[in-house]
């Protein structure tokens, strides 16, 4: 089974602009988490989407969306990039029951010049 | 509100040394404990797993035990490789209406030496 897939791996935008990050789970798995990871604050949980519904979300502003599609793809966007935006961004998928298993993707790596 | 907390870091060893990394919990309920490791310029990869009270985890020779009487899930290996060298997280996914939430701790660095 393919992995966990992140587009694009690295981005580079400069203070204002937005930005959109993609992320195909793998097959057959509906659940799909968003994190950002920061030397400072360490792994920290965005959202999570499960069947195209948004199912919790993190302490993070309005400026930090994403939604799912019918294919368990999911996109998130930042709007207003700020440079303490500059992260990784992890995304995880998961059947969307039992355990709480994920398996994570390679990230994409965003810096907010 | 869950919280993990994983022993200061960084920690360094010589090849074939005992490991631990200390890792506790607070969660209401019975949360899932995970142990996720993450190599230079990649994403996490699970390393194990425990689900319930009592339960062991283990993979590539490293284990950890569910305690619930300590809120405890420390990771051990009985002889480290360099290979090993890399960033270990110890996780909790509360379940219930947080299903999809993964609450990790700060991460600890190892590096281990020839």
């Amino acid at each position: 089974k393919a992995g966990v897939t992140q587009t694009p791996r690295y981005l580079i935008k400069t203070r204002g602009q937005q930005v959109t990050l993609s992320c195909s789970p793998i097959s057959g798995h509906r659940s799909v988490s968003w994190y950002q990871q920061t030397p400072g604050q360490g792994l920290q949980f965005l959202f999570e989407y499960f069947s195209e519904t948004q199912r919790n979300k993190g302490n993070f502003p309005g400026r930090f969306s994403g939604r799912q599609f019918s294919n368990s793809r999911s996109e998130m966007n930042v709007s207003t990039l700020e440079l303490g935006d500059s992260a990784l961004y992890l995304c995880a998928s998961s059947l969307g029951w039992g355990n709480g298993e994920q398996f994570f993707g390679p990230g994409t790596r965003l810096t907010v010049l | 509100g869950d919280s993990v907390t994983q022993m200061e870091g960084p920690v360094t060893l010589s090849e074939e040394a005992f490991l631990t990394i200390n890792c506790t919990y607070t969660a209401t309920g019975y949360p899932s404990l995970f142990w996720y490791v993450q190599y230079p310029g990649e994403g996490l990869q699970l390393l194990l797993k425990a689900t319930k009270a009592d339960d062991k985890g283990s993979n590539k020779g490293f284990e950890a035990t569910y305690r619930k009487e300590t809120t405890s899930f420390h990771l051990e290996k009985g002889s480290v490789q360099v290979s090993d060298s890399a960033v270990y997280f110890c996780a909790l996914n509360p379940g219930g209406t947080s299903y999809g939430k993964l609450t990790f701790g700060q991460g600890t660095i190892l590096t281990v030496h020839p």
